[in-house]
């Protein structure tokens, strides 16, 4: 069962900002809300990670709604080496991940 | 420092032999993650271990598949009379700690994942 569910595909301009959205309806109380992407040919990386609160770090932001059913992470200037699937997942810490099919970014120049 | 390494990178085998694919974690990491990747999907989970114990196989797909971490270090996992619908791509992740300080970031139970195993069952 998809915990998640995110768009297939995007596709975006070159130092443009990129908003990719992600629903997840089943979260409870106390998982957190990661992001991780694939870049070609490469393992999952880890991207940023929130509870409640919208974060910031050096990749990238994480917008989390009131109700915590849906996040979205902001790349706020996109570049080539963006290019990638997006996945996100919510993590209560036990277990491994679980991953959907993600959403593939595509930058264009 | 060093990430994690896995090997073989490639490994072709025929139907019905044993194959052991191999993952050796980032060092001092507690936990460890095997996942298997199919082409255009995100991995799916197996199996993990905290140090030597193995925490959790119900995401292993049946019996031939098994995985043992004897030393809290590095972890193999078997698969025993191969199948073709066993090829993928096999790949492990390891994590500082479990269930500690997420206001961290990165949160020390973030996974970093190895290059993986790409298994062709012919």
């Amino acid at each position: 069962d998809a915990k998640t569910t995110q768009p297939n595909s995007m596709e975006s301009n070159e130092e443009e900002p990129v908003h990719l959205p992600c629903n997840h309806s089943t979260i409870s109380g106390t998982d957190y809300i990661h992001w991780y992407r694939q870049l070609p040919s490469q393992g999952p990386e880890y991207v940023i990670h929130g509870l409640t609160s919208n974060v910031n770090n050096r990749m990238a932001s994480l917008a989390i709604a009131e109700d915590r059913k849906s996040s979205t992470l902001i790349l706020h200037r996109a570049t080539l080496r963006d290019a990638a699937v997006y996945y996100c997942t919510h993590w209560g810490g036990a277990d491994g991940l679980t991953f959907g099919k993600g959403t593939h970014l595509i930058i264009q120049p | 420092g060093a990430g994690v390494s896995q090997s073989p990178r490639y490994k072709v085998t025929k139907r019905g032999q044993d194959v052991a694919l191999r993952c050796d974690p980032i060092s001092g990491h507690v936990s460890l993650y095997w996942y298997r990747q199919a082409l255009g999907q995100g991995p799916e989970f197996l199996t993990y271990f905290n140090y030597e114990a193995q925490q959790d196989k119900s995401g292993l797909p049946n019996d031939r598949f098994s995985a043992e971490r004897p030393e809290g270090s590095i972890s193999t996992l078997t698969i025993q009379r191969t199948e073709q619908r066993d090829s993928a791509m096999y790949r492990c992740a390891s994590s500082l700690a479990r269930g500690v300080d997420r206001s961290r970031e990165p949160p020390p139970d973030t996974q970093y994942f190895g290059p993986g195993t790409r298994l062709t069952v012919l």
